[in-house]
Order: C-alpha cells, then sequence, then structure tokens
C-alpha cells in the first residue's frame, strides 16, 4: 500500500526563523506535489517537482526531491506569519505518469507567532 | 478564469438520508477528481473522471456512493443512503494536462458534509 508520511505534524515556530517539513513516501514515482490549505479553503497548488534532484522556490519557499531516497522537502525561510497553514504532500496514485489521482500525507500544521 | 466550484459549501443530514454533492470544474478540464478528508485522517482520493468516463473509481469507499458526469462538465457524487462515517471534507479537483505529464490538480473549496 502507498503510503506518505509527513514530518512533523504540527509546527509552531517564530517569525525570522528557518524550518524544514518533510515528506517520505513509499512509490517509486518521479513527480511529487505540495499544496497549502488555509483554514476553510482550497488547497492551493505550490509545487509541482517532476524529477530526482528538482529544486523549485517561490518566496520564502523552497522544496526539493531525492527520487532514491523517496524524500521531499519544504524548507521555509525567515518565516512570516502569513505563511500560517497547513501543508500537504502528494504523490501519484500509480507511477506511470499518467493523470492519476494523488494520494497525500496528513498534513502539516504549521503556526508563525510573531 | 473562474476556479473549481463546489456546491454546497455544508451540508447537515440525518442518518439514511440521501445527500448530493456538485463539482463544477474548471472550463475545459478533462480530468475530474473527487477526494474525502475525514476528521483527523488523510485527503483520500475517491475517485477520476476523463470527460464523462470513469477512469479509475478503486477509491470508493462502497455501492452507497455514486459518483456521475454528464457530457463530461459537471460532476455530482451522490451518497445514499448516509452512515455516520460518511461524514467530512469532499473536494473535488480538475486538470488539464492532456499529455499528464504534469498532472497539477486544482482543487476546490470542499463540501463539509455531517451525517447526525
Amino acid at each position: 500500500e502507498l503510503k506518505v508520511e509527513q514530518n512533523p505534524l504540527f509546527l509552531s515556530m517564530q517569525e525570522g526563523k528557518n524550518y524544514t517539513i518533510y515528506c517520505n513516501y513509499s512509490t517509486t514515482s518521479d513527480r511529487l506535489y505540495w499544496y497549502r490549505q488555509d483554514p476553510g479553503k482550497s488547497l492551493e497548488s505550490l509545487f509541482v517537482l517532476l524529477s530526482n534532484g528538482a529544486v523549485k522556490q517561490e518566496g520564502r519557499l523552497m522544496a526539493s526531491l531525492d527520487t532514491k531516497a523517496r524524500l521531499s522537502t519544504l524548507h521555509i525561510t525567515a518565516a512570516v506569519h502569513d505563511l500560517s497553514a497547513t501543508y500537504f504532500c502528494a504523490v501519484d496514485r500509480y507511477s506511470g505518469g499518467g493523470a492519476d489521482g494523488l494520494t497525500f500525507g496528513k498534513g502539516t500544521h504549521l503556526i508563525i507567532q510573531p | 478564469e473562474a476556479g473549481v466550484t463546489q456546491f454546497p459549501s455544508h451540508s447537515v443530514i440525518e442518518k439514511g438520508q440521501t445527500v448530493t454533492l456538485r463539482c463544477d470544474p474548471i472550463s475545459g478540464h478533462d480530468n475530474l477528481y473527487w477526494y474525502r478528508r475525514v476528521m483527523g485522517k488523510e485527503i483520500k482520493f475517491l475517485l477520476h473522471f476523463v470527460k464523462e468516463s470513469k477512469q479509475d473509481e478503486s477509491g470508493m469507499p462502497n455501492n452507497r456512493f455514486l459518483a456521475e458526469r454528464t457530457g463530461g462538465t459537471y460532476s455530482t457524487l451522490k451518497v445514499q443512503p448516509a452512515e455516520l462515517e460518511d461524514s467530512g471534507v469532499y473536494f473535488c479537483a480538475s486538470s488539464n494536462d492532456p499529455i499528464s505529464s504534469y498532472n497539477e490538480q486544482f482543487f476546490g473549496p470542499g463540501t463539509r458534509l455531517t451525517v447526525l
């Protein structure tokens, strides 16, 4: 059974600090997705990582993918309060590269305090 | 461009009743997905439409759930009869990548279903 595990599940941090969220998965898929969800809102696509070694950055967020280790990281630099949200990683249900449904981690609930 | 919309945003029903959830994908998106998040658990895949055809319905929990996508546009998810364990947030997503190299899915706001 495909598993996606995020760590930590809950994170409270202060503004200005750096931190990393980890996502381990059990499939051989080369694609990994990061989403952000604000309370009561849609899941917003942050990054789509398509291959081993992929690194993408948007503002204070940077995501990377190591398909050999089956590990993705979401790094937060100099956190600000606006980044408080729940962050999900996800992988394709099947490894064939199609338009598959996704398997999600449980999400990391991030609170950034002033 | 309008995003994925879902209706209703909330629904409270009694056990044994029927509920129908609706999803309108982004215009032109052939792929439509349903997911569910039960409180405290992961977001779980339910099924995937390509246009009006069910591509993958392996995530549907049982035969009380029926999904349709008439004409390849909007989709409905009917639960009949509803049970307590069906409570959760039902998300719909769509994507338009025709060669499936990217598979970026755009999510709706969800329908929160409470079964009493």
